[in-house]
């Protein structure tokens, strides 16, 4: 079977730094994708991850470990405007191909 | 502005009524997606196109009808809607299918539909 897990919410101070984490179970493994979506916006993307370690991009960094089905998803020096769903999604090995399956998402609030 | 877009922005309707969802994509994607969207639950995968053929049906019911005429449209034709329907149903695109290393998926804003 396949089973993502996140946290649902959260809540961190601005300047601080926050980790996101998501644990996944998948027959098959083709890479973790983290989004971020803002209340009424669409999801856009932030990160992939398809081998195991740290990936950084500013602010945000990823980090994947396969062997264990997790990933975490580093936000430093918050500002308000992090606040936001963060979701953890992973492709889906199914009879039409492979489908991109997302978790609940996890609710970021920053606050002062 | 995403390069994909949606409209319209927010639809009510009654059960017994026939409206369309439309999207378009400027990104001259391969791949196409329609997504629903419900309170306290995960992003939900209802159809897939590719090169504007029919890949994935995530069991959808009939009362859901896609349509895909070419690689940069998607419709998805609703009649007799229940109120369980109510949510937010997202288009979304690829360059290439899901699977297929990092093609990650771009989304519109959605249309918000309410059913009465």
């Amino acid at each position: 079977g396949q089973n993502i897990d996140q946290p649902t919410e959260m809540t961190a101070t601005e300047g601080a730094i926050v980790q996101i984490n998501c644990t996944y179970q998948t027959s098959g493994f083709n890479g973790l994708f983290w989004y971020q979506q803002h209340a009424g916006e669409a999801p856009t993307f932030l990160s992939y991850n398809v081998l195991d370690g740290l990936e950084e991009k500013g602010r945000f960094s990823s980090f994947l470990s396969r062997s264990k089905g997790y990933s975490y998803l580093l936000l430093k020096e918050l500002q308000m405007k992090d606040s936001a769903s963060y979701l953890c999604a992973v492709p889906i090995l199914t009879g039409g191909g492979n489908k991109l399956t997302f978790g609940t998402g996890t609710q970021l609030k920053v606050e002062l | 502005e995403t390069g994909v877009t949606q409209t319209p922005r927010h639809l009510v309707m009654g059960m017994t009524n026939k409206k369309s969802l439309k999207c378009e994509q400027h990104l001259g994607h391969n791949a196409m997606y329609w997504y629903k969207q419900s309170a306290k639950k995960p992003l939900e995968l209802m159809f897939v196109y590719n090169f504007k053929e029919q890949t994935e049906n995530n069991s959808v019911p009939s009362r859901f009808s896609p349509e895909c005429p070419n690689s940069s449209h998607l419709f998805l034709h609703l009649h007799t809607l229940q109120p369980e329907d109510s949510a937010l149903y997202l288009c979304a695109s690829s360059q290439d299918l899901v699977g297929a290393g990092n093609s990650p998926l771009h989304f519109g804003n959605g249309t918000r539909l309410t059913v009465t």
